[in-house]
């Protein structure tokens, strides 16, 4: 059973960078159809996808976040990453790491991690 | 990016009610589309994906069907443990994207 836990600080001032680490266990994050995506959700409202990482290295970024995202992998550490820069307070929220299973041409989030909320504030 | 709705926003029921929850998408999907149920203060879970197949261990009470652009979630006999907020996914094309959601409460 794949288990994600997300990490990193859960306050950060605006225009900084936020960083936040999705660590896998359960299983290896190089094994099976697997992209790793972080989603995220203000409180109170819906949930947005800011983009996902192949083991390959590739990746797809939301187009409203994509020129502030960068989503990395780390396969060493069974790890990977996200980092958006230039934060706001419209970017607080509970930020989720999930595993998205490719079948048959659909992708599907099957595994998420606890969630982690991230606060933008001086 | 393809913009998905859901309907009703909200509904009331009471335990042992059928409940059925659309969702359309603003362009054909063809059965790229996931059902997801939220809990206050948890993640969401995966409840049936590619618009009908249900995820191991999701009770049989839980069905999805529909294609193109029209899907329904549909809750035969629903629990206590249904009352919850629903969301829709498609994975047609990037960014993926969710619906806005239906919340699921006791009536």
């Amino acid at each position: 059973q794949v288990q994600l836990q997300e990490s990193g600080p859960g306050l950060v001032k605006p225009s900084q960078t936020l960083s936040l680490t999705c660590t896998v266990s359960g299983g290896s994050i190089t094994s099976g159809n697997y992209y790793w995506s972080w989603i995220r959700q203000p409180a109170g409202k819906g949930l947005e996808w800011i983009g996902r990482i192949y083991t390959s290295g590739s990746t797809n970024y939301n187009p409203s976040l994509k020129s502030r995202v960068t989503i990395s992998v780390d396969t060493s550490k069974n790890q990977f990453s996200l980092k958006l820069s230039s934060v706001t307070a419209a970017d607080t929220a509970v930020y989720y790491c999930a595993s998205a299973t490719h079948y048959y041409g659909s992708y599907y989030f099957d595994y998420w991690g606890q969630g982690t909320l991230v606060t933008v504030s001086s | 990016d393809i913009q998905m709705t859901q309907s009703p926003s909200s509904l009331s029921a009471s335990v042992g009610d059928r409940v059925t929850i659309t969702c359309r998408a603003s362009q054909s999907i063809s059965i790229y589309l996931n059902w997801y149920q939220q809990k206050p203060g948890k993640a969401p879970k995966l409840l049936i994906y590619s618009a009908s197949n249900l995820q191991s261990g999701v009770p049989s009470r839980l069905s999805g069907s529909g294609s193109g652009t029209d899907f329904t979630l549909t809750i035969s006999s629903l629990q206590p443990e249904d009352f919850a907020t629903y969301y829709c996914q498609q994975s047609y094309s990037t960014p993926q994207t969710f619906g806005p959601g239906t919340k699921v409460d006791i009536k």
